[in-house]
């Protein structure tokens, strides 16, 4: 069993629809990551979270810190927010889960 | 916001060659860097922790002497594939952690497509 899980894997939505995408893991964290890559390979860091949740635009992240358990939500999904998300454990280093592809169809 | 650069962007070699990609953090410095690989299809996976002014800390299973980090100054990491052979084909990408607004957090490199023939 991976030490990070996302689910699901693959995500279709049309536009408009809330996302949500899940991560697990069963390491001791300092922080959590989700990071946004998009084909071309580029990555970006979205949130970084120790407890609690943040706010970015349409994007929310939450995190429970009890339950090893973080949430990545898109609200008013857009078709440029198709890209994989992946979550990453801050041990000391990262530990990614193996990425959630979302594809917002118009 | 800080940024971090990735050179070159893209390499095609000769299995046997020597391949080396720069990793650069433009407006601030890092004494740490992160190289990481990734497969098709699948996440990225930790290769080695690049130290400036010291040796580099790899995980297990990556060969220290086939993928040579130099971390020379504050700003430069460089990943040296020596001998490279076609399983060696992956993206290669850095990151650096950098404050912003007062919490550390990671910038990723572009990343560097290696194809070797």
């Amino acid at each position: 069993k991976n030490e990070v899980e996302q689910s699901p894997q693959n995500l279709t939505a049309q536009e408009g629809e809330f996302i949500t995408i899940n991560c697990s893991y069963s390491v001791g964290i300092s922080a959590l990551h989700w990071l946004q890559q998009h084909p071309g390979g580029g990555i970006v860091s979205l949130f970084m979270l120790s407890s609690g949740k943040k706010k970015h635009g349409r994007l929310i992240a939450t995190i429970n810190i009890q339950e090893k358990h973080s949430s990545l939500h898109i609200t008013a999904s857009h078709p440029r927010d198709s890209a994989v998300y992946i979550c990453a454990a801050h041990t000391g280093k990262l530990i990614f889960g193996q990425g959630t592809t979302l594809q917002v169809k118009p | 916001g800080a940024v971090v650069s990735q050179h070159p962007s893209r390499v095609i070699c000769k299995s046997g060659t020597s391949v080396k990609i720069e990793c650069r953090s433009l407006d601030f410095q890092a004494t740490t860097m992160f190289w990481y690989r990734q497969f098709p299809k699948q996440s990225l996976m930790l290769m080695a922790t690049s130290n400036e002014g010291s040796k580099a800390t790899y995980e297990q299973g990556v060969e220290k002497d086939k993928f040579l980090i130099n971390h020379a100054s504050l700003t430069l990491s460089t990943l040296t594939v020596t001998s490279a052979h076609p399983e060696d084909s992956s993206f290669y990408i850095c990151s650096a952690p950098a404050l912003a607004g007062g919490t550390d957090t990671q910038y990723f490199g572009p990343g560097t497509r290696l194809t070797v023939l």
